[in-house]
């Protein structure tokens, strides 16, 4: 039981470069989320997906795009990085039911040149 | 906007001494609150909850305490360990018709001194 999983660990990416940043969960959770995490900050929600075949606009979506690909997939891409964007990305999970807690990956380090 | 934020962005105790750290929310409909601890390098790992019709909720060695009064989370570590060391995060649940969302602070860098 891994858990989340998140890959890359770790991405260099040129200014304009496109990528997609993974999360895989096999909690059977139906809720996925994802964050990004500046230095001396909390964690600013991007995009949400409630459900199989839902997303949802987060707190700072401009940039981003996201696919619900499955129950257990939700991935993120950039289209156009920018120096902006670097940071580092967690993706999270919450079980149905209300009162509970998101559980996250260990997270994806991008730094944008 | 509505936030969750913290008082204090360090705090530094010594080891065995009991710990509080501090969070203040303004939105009343959160229906739930969670702390997070966050290791360097690592992502958040969930410590304790508690429901908003809650006013203290104990686990081992943390308790968190919620007063909807004045708005206001802690967290108390008792007999703080070395291990303890972290950044610390209060978050609030906002339940929404597509969802539910957490909304964090900006987090307490907590360091223990052997």
């Amino acid at each position: 039981n891994a858990g989340v999983t998140q890959t890359p660990k770790f991405q260099v990416l040129k200014t304009g470069q496109s990528m997609t940043l993974q999360c895989a969960q096999d909690m059977n959770h139906n809720s996925m989320y994802w964050y990004r995490q500046d230095p001396g900050m909390g964690l600013r929600l991007i995009y949400y997906s409630a459900s199989e075949g839902t997303t949802d606009k987060g707190e700072v979506p401009n940039g981003y795009n996201v696919s619900r690909l499955n129950k257990r997939e939700f991935s993120l891409r950039l289209e156009s990085a920018a120096p902006s964007q670097t940071s580092v990305y967690f993706c999270a999970t919450k079980p149905p039911g209300s009162g509970k807690t998101q559980y996250f990956g260990p997270g994806t380090r991008l730094l944008v040149l | 906007g509505e936030s969750v934020g913290l008082h204090l962005p360090t705090l530094s105790v010594q080891e065995g001494d009991n710990s509080i750290i501090n969070c203040a929310y303004s939105n009343s409909a959160s229906d739930y609150f969670i702390w997070y601890k966050q290791e360097s390098g690592k992502g958040p790992q969930f410590i304790i909850d508690i429901r908003s019709n809650m006013d203290k909720r104990q686990g081992q060695r943390v308790t968190v305490l919620l007063n909807k009064t004045v708005k206001h989370l802690s967290l108390q570590i008792a007999a703080t360990q070395p291990g303890d060391s972290a950044v610390y995060f209060c978050a609030e649940n906002i339940r929404e018709t597509s969802g539910s969302r957490l909304t964090f602070g900006e987090g307490t860098q907590l360091t223990v001194n052997p």
